[in-house]
């Protein structure tokens, strides 16, 4: 079955940085492409990136964009978030989604999740 | 960016009876519309995409409707497991973009 396990969440200062892992199970990650997605403690859900099967193409919400990078290894079916210059309104649950399009070169929906690592910026 | 308001924020429903949740576009999205589920401290679940396709695994008491602007998930005799916060999501135009919510209590 598909697992998604996301590590490396924790408590940064503003203006740190942090990244996030995503560790990818029971699908061929290599031809799926991948998305992180956030939620803000209490509120709705945020989309933040989009990578493509290959890496080849990569997308971000304005919010994040020149802060984050988004990443993946297809040897060690791993997705990672290099997050930067950190704010107070990154703090979230940050959630690794599969793409649910296979060898898709535009991102589409999710059809699977993982459980969420907490990024708490403060100070 | 492509608006997605849902309505109403919550609904009050008794299990049993049917619920009817709503996702507007502020331009049309086609049908690349998706709903989720999410439970408290849960990670969201895929219920429904192309606006109407339920994904695997979803009970028939889960249905979708509608193209363009405005679009309906319909639940059927809800069962306690349903009480949950839903969502819509357009892929149709970048930046995807998600509706607020619709927290769905029971009565």
């Amino acid at each position: 079955q598909v697992q998604l396990v996301e590590s490396g969440g924790g408590v940064v200062q503003p203006g740190g940085s942090l990244r996030l892992s995503c560790a990818a199970s029971g699908f061929t990650f290599s031809s799926y492409g991948m998305h992180w997605v956030r939620q803000a403690p209490g509120k709705g859900l945020e989309w933040v990136a989009f990578i493509r099967y290959d890496g080849s193409n990569k997308y971000y919400a304005d919010s994040v964009k020149g802060r984050f990078t988004i990443s993946r290894d297809n040897s060690k079916n791993t997705l990672y978030l290099q997050m930067n210059s950190l704010r107070a309104e990154d703090t979230a649950v940050y959630y690794c989604a599969k793409d649910f399009t296979i060898f898709g070169v535009v991102p589409y929906y999710f059809d699977y999740w993982g459980q969420g690592t907490l990024v708490t910026v403060s100070s | 960016e492509i608006v997605m308001t849902q309505s109403p924020a919550t609904l009050s429903v008794s299990p049993g009876e049917r619920a009817t949740l709503s996702c507007r576009a502020s331009q049309s999205v086609s049908s690349n519309l998706a709903w989720y589920q999410q439970k408290p401290g849960q990670a969201p679940r895929l219920l429904i995409y192309g606006a109407s396709t339920r994904a695997t695994g979803i009970p028939a008491r889960f249905s979708g409707s509608g193209s363009g602007t405005e679009f309906t998930l319909t639940i059927s005799s809800l069962q306690s497991e349903d009480f949950a916060v839903y969502y819509c999501q357009q892929y149709n135009n970048w930046p995807h973009s998600f509706g607020q919510g619709t927290k769905l209590e029971i009565k």
